[in-house]
């Protein structure tokens, strides 16, 4: 069974940095791309960032650039999110997930966490 | 970015069909997918490539459409199904549309 697990989330204040990990399991994590998808409360949800097999290739939202950094352990079969200089605007449920593609249907999301709650206040 | 507009709200009764659209505001070919999300739950994936159903889901949920309308129906809906629905493109950059909240009445 895929399981998604995700944690370091937590209140922080603005300015601050945070680190989000996932725990994958039950697939070989080391085939699959990974991504961090967030929802702010009571809103939509939000591409934050994605990660290829090896690691190599990495892509961000506009919002997020020079501040997440997206990373994975293929030995640890784990995801990060490093997330800097922190905004009340980041505040959210981020969620890890599997990425699928093909080159047909494009790119979607297969498995997801149960999500980490991350909240930017004074 | 390409924008994804969804209706924000239904409310059907159990037995019915409905179909909920997802508009976006430039082609993306069959790039679309699917995803519901029960309240305090994760998303989960019904609908990849605008009409393949994902392993597991029942048959009552099926995807349509191609380049700028898509549609989920759900026939017949049940009372569990009761959940906010998201269509997702990555033909341009990776958009996700508001969501429609279905209510079963």
């Amino acid at each position: 069974e895929v399981q998604l697990v995700e944690s370091g989330g937590g209140l922080v204040q603005p300015g601050r940095s945070l680190k989000l990990s996932c725990a994958a399991s039950g697939f070989t994590f080391s085939n699959y791309g990974m991504a961090w998808v967030c929802q702010a409360p009571t809103k939509g949800l939000e591409w934050v960032a994605s990660i290829s097999t090896g690691g190599g290739n990495t892509y961000y939202r506009d919002s997020v650039k020079g501040r997440f950094t997206i990373s994975r352990d293929n030995a640890k079969n784990t995801l990060y999110l490093q997330m800097d200089s922190l905004r009340s605007e980041d505040t959210a449920t981020y969620y890890c997930a599997r990425v699928e593609t093909t080159r047909v249907s494009g790119i979607y999301f297969d498995y997801w966490g149960q999500g980490v709650m991350v909240t930017v206040s004074s | 970015d390409t924008v994804l507009t969804q209706s924000p709200a239904l409310a059907v009764s159990p037995g019915e069909r409905v179909t909920i659209s997802c508009r976006a505001s430039e082609s993306v070919s069959t790039g679309m997918h699917w995803y519901q999300q029960k309240p305090g739950q994760q998303p989960k994936l019904l609908i990849y490539g605008a009409s393949n159903l994902e392993s597991g889901v029942p048959a009552r949920f099926s995807g349509s459409g191609s380049g700028t309308d898509f549609t989920l129906t759900i026939d017949p809906v049940e009372a569990d199904d009761t959940a906010t629905y998201f269509c997702q493109q990555s033909w341009n950059d990776l958009t996700f549309g508001s969501g429609t909240k279905l209510e079963i009445k």
